[in-house]
Order: C-alpha cells, then sequence, then structure tokens
C-alpha cells in the first residue's frame, strides 16, 4: 500500500516568507508526528498528533511554527517570517496505535521536505 | 525528559568484519528501542525493536542488545556489506511515551 507522503520534496524560500508543508499519513493511521532533520544532525522531534489533537507540542522551537491536523489524516506544518536557521529536511511519520498503546510499533516516516532558506 | 545518546559518531569498517553502535538512555521507564537505517537521500527505515521485557533479539546479520540495568542498548551488523552503509539511529521510548531519538552513526563499509 502507499506509504507516508510529503509536499513538496523540496522548498527553497526567502527570508521572512511563510511556508507549509504537507504530510499524509498511512491510511488509518491515528499517530503523527513532524521532526526536522538538520545537516548530520538527528531527529528533532516538533509536535505529535493524536487524531487531529496535538498532545504534545513541546519540540516547537517558536511561535513562528505551528501545525494542524484535519479529519485525522493530513497534516499542515506552517513556518512564519522564515529565518535562516530554519533550514532543514522536515520528516514526518506515522504510527497505527497511539504511542501510549502498549501493542505501539514502528513509526513509518515520509521521504521528507528539503527546505532552503535564503 | 528522555535522553538518548549515541556512538559513536561514525564507524569506518572493512566489507566483512563487525559494526556495533551502542546508546544509552536516561528513562528507566523506557520500554522501546528501535533501530532505523536511513540511506543517503532517504527516509529512515526500521530494521530492528526491541521492547524491555526480552534482552537479545536478532535478525540474519543484525542483533540488538539491550541491559536495562546499565540503561543502554547496542545494534550488532556482522559480515558487513557495501549496502550496510547509512546513517543508523536509536531511539527510546518511555514515559513520554514519544520516542526520543540518538543523533546517528554514519556507518561506512569499505569493499
Amino acid at each position: 500500500g502507499a506509504g507516508v507522503s510529503q509536499s513538496p520534496s523540496n522548498k527553497v524560500t526567502e527570508k521572512g516568507k511563510d511556508v507549509e508543508l504537507r504530510c499524509d499519513p498511512i491510511s488509518g493511521h491515528t499517530a503523527l508526528y513532524w521532526y526536522r532533520q538538520s545537516l548530520g544532525q538527528g531527529l528533532e522531534f516538533l509536535i505529535y498528533f493524536q487524531g487531529n489533537s496535538a498532545p504534545d507540542k513541546s519540540g516547537l522551537p517558536s511561535d513562528r511554527f505551528s501545525a494542524e491536523r484535519t479529519g485525522g489524516s493530513v497534516s499542515t506544518l506552517t513556518i512564519q517570517r522564515t529565518q535562516q536557521e530554519d533550514s532543514a529536511v522536515y520528516l514526518c511519520a506515522s504510527s497505527l496505535a497511539s504511542p501510549r498503546d502498549r501493542a505501539y510499533n514502528e513509526q513509518f516516516f515520509g521521504p521528507g521536505t528539503r527546505l532552503t532558506v535564503l | 525528559g528522555e535522553n538518548v545518546e549515541q556512538h559513536p559518531s561514525t564507524l569506518s569498517v572493512q566489507e566483512g568484519d563487525s559494526a556495533v553502535i551502542k546508546c544509552t538512555y536516561s528513562d528507566s521507564a523506557s520500554n522501546y528501542f528501535p533501530w532505523y537505517k536511513q540511506e543517503l537521500g532517504k527516509r529512515p527505515q526500521l530494521i530492528i525493536d526491541i521492547r524491555s521485557n526480552v534482552g537479545e533479539k536478532k535478525d540474519q546479520r543484525i542483533a540488538v542488545t539491550l541491559n536495562k540495568t546499565a540503561k543502554h542498548f547496542s545494534l550488532h551488523i556482522t559480515e558487513t556489506q557495501p549496502e550496510d552503509s547509512a546513517v543508523y539511529f536509536c531511539a527510546a521510548k518511555g514515559g513520554s511515551y514519544i520516542p526520543t531519538f540518538g543523533r546517528g552513526t554514519s556507518l561506512i563499509v569499505h569493499p
């Protein structure tokens, strides 16, 4: 079946502009996560959705970052007034069960959106 | 919250040698430990995982060991091949229930 998809695959923007990144999780996956991966760095957690609600937004680096999820499916990560330090690959992942579920297993990652802020 | 340390950051081996990557975690409530492989320009993919009720798990040339007392777990790859070259990430899921990832190990297997 179809995996997690993200769009666009690449985004180049000018400093100060707003950007929207989209994630389509695997159908039926209730949990959705956003991560940021800077060059040579690990996976920095940004936000987690269970259904349409976001129980954990603790990783969002500033109030310029926001995310929403509608219909328990597609999610959009918005970065306002982009800065050069926002340049990174933004990865989305989904999992079938809630991470609170004892049956929780793997996260399936999307291909990422490479954001470059000039 | 959970803190995961991963070592080494870079590992270079000859084809056929074994490779070991080690991770430590801080949250004693952590109960799920996945390992992901990320090839250059591709998405991370799960290669093996272990839960806190077992000490070791094997899948062909890869194995993971877990020491709950010491709060560390390791990935072992035997008979390495050039296609094993990638960045490997460990993660731990604990009381905060969101998996925390290590910073990654770049494994280079020389033919």
